[in-house]
């Protein structure tokens, strides 16, 4: 099956300043790749998601960008505040009726 | 919208037992998986249900079985608990399984401790 990686598992940033996490998945035929955050005793929660048509996709603050060749894609936050603390997750998955398989998490702090 | 819902949302039992947690995907979705979470596996997939049927299911073992009723509705069941079955078990709903189906809503999950 399917395995997903992710880096760096803790990353500590000064508010204001860029974070990136990065994945790599190991099957070529994955073609959907969302971004989970999660909160303190909360809920994961979709925050962006490519798919493998698209290189890069933007929302505000937070964009992905997706290497196919290299299999890795990788979620950038921009002028990181202290409500972008959290664990995020990358998963990956082949589509259709095939589930999603997670990476491991990162656990970001934002140091005000 | 009524989002994901689990229940209970806290669950203590001991070793040996077996236990039975539910979960109601928000209205319309057919799919449902259930996510086990642990400090140090991160999310790991359990199965996925759609109409009715078991569509994918991951690496664990028997103990773990799941069903999913004619509403969505969605119950997992662990026999023979052990201590390691201790874990935020989560749901996760989605509109279908095929074509675009879009990422997962989850649940605020099930905290389960086996003493």
């Amino acid at each position: 099956g399917e395995n997903v990686e992710q880096h760096p598992s803790t990353l500590s940033v000064q508010e204001g300043d860029s974070a990136v996490i990065k994945c790599t998945y190991s099957d070529s035929a994955s073609n959907y790749f969302p971004w989970y955050k999660q909160e303190l005793g909360k809920r994961p929660q979709l925050i962006i998601d490519i798919r493998s048509n698209v290189g890069e996709k933007k929302d505000q603050r937070i964009a992905v960008t997706l290497n196919k060749t290299a299999k890795h894609f990788s979620l950038h936050i921009t002028e990181t505040q202290p409500e972008d603390s959290a664990v995020y997750f990358c998963a990956a998955s082949k589509g259709g009726a095939n589930n999603l398989f997670f990476g491991t998490g990162t656990r970001l702090t934002v140091i005000p | 919208k009524a989002g994901v819902t689990q229940t209970p949302r806290y669950l203590i039992k001991t070793r040996g037992q077996q236990v039975t947690l539910s979960c109601s995907p928000i209205s319309g979705h057919r799919s449902v998986s259930w996510y086990q979470q642990t400090p140090g596996q991160g999310l790991q997939f359990l199965f996925e249900y759609f109409s009715e049927t078991q569509r994918n299911k991951g690496n664990f073992p028997g103990r773990f079985s799941g069903r999913q009723f004619s509403n969505s509705r969605s119950e997992m069941n662990v026999s023979t608990l052990e201590l390691g079955d201790s874990a935020l078990y989560l749901c996760a709903s989605r509109p279908q399984v095929g074509g675009r189906s879009g990422g997962y809503t989850f649940g605020s999950g099930t905290r389960l401790t086996v003493v």
